[in-house]
Parts: C-alpha cells; sequence; structure tokens
C-alpha cells in the first residue's frame, strides 16, 4: 500500500510569500499519476495540477508541481489571499487504487 | 459546462442503508469513469470507489462488500448504494469524474477533474 505523507501539516503565512508544499510517497509514484488539489471549507475539491506538473484548466501559473518517484512538490510561487486553503496530493494506480496524502493546510499569517 | 450534484445523503442509524446520487451535466456519465470520494469530520479526503467505461467498479477495502456503485445512463446519474452502515462512514460524500489520461499510446484515469458540492451522511443513533 502506498502512503502518501504531506508536509507540513499547517503553514502560517502571508500574500505575496513564496510557499513549496511537499508530498512524499512510501513507495515510487509514476510521474504521470501524481496529482495536486486545492480544497476549501464548503466547497468542492479542486484540482490544481496532474501528471505531476500539468496545470489543469483554469489553474493560475503561480501554482507549478514537480518532483519524481518519492518526492513531489507544489510551489505557489507569490501568494493570493485566494489560495489560502488545504492543498491535497494524491496517487493513482497502487494499492489502494487511490489515496490522498493527509493535506497542508495554508493558513494567513 | 460540467456539474455534477449530489443527492441522497441524511442522518442514519448504524446497520442502515442509504442511497447516494450523482446527477450530470454537460457530459454522459455513460463510457466515463467515475468516481466517489469522501471526507470525515476533521479528516482529509478518501477515494471509496471507481466505475469503468465498461462497468467494472473497484472499492476501498474500507467499504468492500458493503458499498455498490452503479450508473443509469438514462437519467445521467451515478449511484452509491451503502449499506451496513457505521458510524466511521460519516463523511461528505463526492463524486468526480476520472477522464482519461494518455500516454504510451494507452489511457488511464489518474485524477479527478471535476466534483460535486458533496452531501453529508451522518450515521449515528
Amino acid at each position: 500500500e502506498i502512503v502518501l505523507t504531506q508536509s507540513p501539516g499547517t503553514l502560517s503565512l502571508s500574500p505575496g510569500e513564496r510557499v513549496t508544499l511537499s508530498c512524499r510517497a512510501s513507495q515510487r509514484v509514476s510521474r504521470h499519476y501524481l496529482a495536486w488539489y486545492q480544497h476549501k471549507y464548503g466547497q468542492a475539491p479542486r484540482l490544481l495540477i496532474y501528471a505531476t506538473s500539468t496545470r489543469a484548466t483554469g489553474t493560475p501559473d503561480r501554482f507549478s508541481g514537480g518532483g519524481s518517484g518519492t518526492d513531489f512538490t507544489l510551489t505557489i510561487s507569490r501568494l493570493e489571499p485566494e489560495d489560502f486553503a488545504v492543498y491535497y496530493c494524491q496517487q493513482y494506480g497502487s494499492s489502494p487504487l487511490y489515496s490522498f496524502g493527509q493535506g497542508t493546510k495554508l493558513e494567513i499569517k | 459546462e460540467v456539474h455534477l450534484v449530489e443527492s441522497g445523503g441524511g442522518l442514519i442509524q448504524p446497520g442502515g442503508s442509504l442511497r447516494l446520487s450523482c446527477a450530470a451535466s454537460g457530459f454522459s456519465v455513460s463510457g466515463e469513469y467515475m468516481s466517489w470520494v469522501r471526507q470525515a469530520p476533521g479528516k482529509g479526503l478518501e477515494w471509496v470507489s471507481v466505475i469503468y467505461s465498461g462497468d467494472n467498479t473497484y472499492y476501498a477495502d474500507s467499504v468492500k462488500g458493503r458499498f455498490t456503485l452503479s450508473r443509469d445512463y438514462s437519467q445521467n446519474t451515478l449511484y452509491l448504494q451503502m449499506n451496513s452502515l457505521r458510524a466511521e462512514d460519516t463523511a461528505v460524500y463526492y463524486c468526480a469524474r476520472n477522464p482519461l489520461y494518455y500516454y504510451d499510446s494507452s489511457g488511464y484515469p489518474p485524477y479527478f477533474d471535476s466534483w460535486g458540492q458533496g452531501t453529508l451522511v451522518t450515521v449515528s443513533s
């Protein structure tokens, strides 16, 4: 079973700052099968990045994804007020078929 | 525009049954890969089940044997039949679409590109 561990659990930052979120897998994940989501309270989750580094339709270019093997990152180059939310990484292909990290919460400092 | 609307959630006693619906618009559920994902209170996202284009279904171990995923092409709706419900099934349930991602001449459904707003299921006596 692949376990995704995200760090840190919570980050307190100010608008305009740059942030990199980490997602570490317990086993190798194909770069085709790693995605990132943004989730705000009371709303549907939103796909940001798929295939490790491809931005989904409508994702601003301040969001970028990277990594390979067991270590993946999501970087926000300059935080906007609407970016404060919970972010999840997600893998496909190994038992369980789909799994998510536990999430990283970005909160306003 | 793709739109997914879940319904059918509510308060149910442990051991009871509930059927969730997910009405789709803007695309046809037939031939699409579709999933249910849930979020328990204070917890993260957990994948529950997926139906493939050939109607093969797969389940998380936590719900296998208790939940059944199906779809009605005429209603363009996805369903999740939940039996033998437990307190730990309490969550907001989202339906989501899994588009095919192609590489090496094959298509795979590795992510969720459209989500509904969710429906809350509370299992409690």
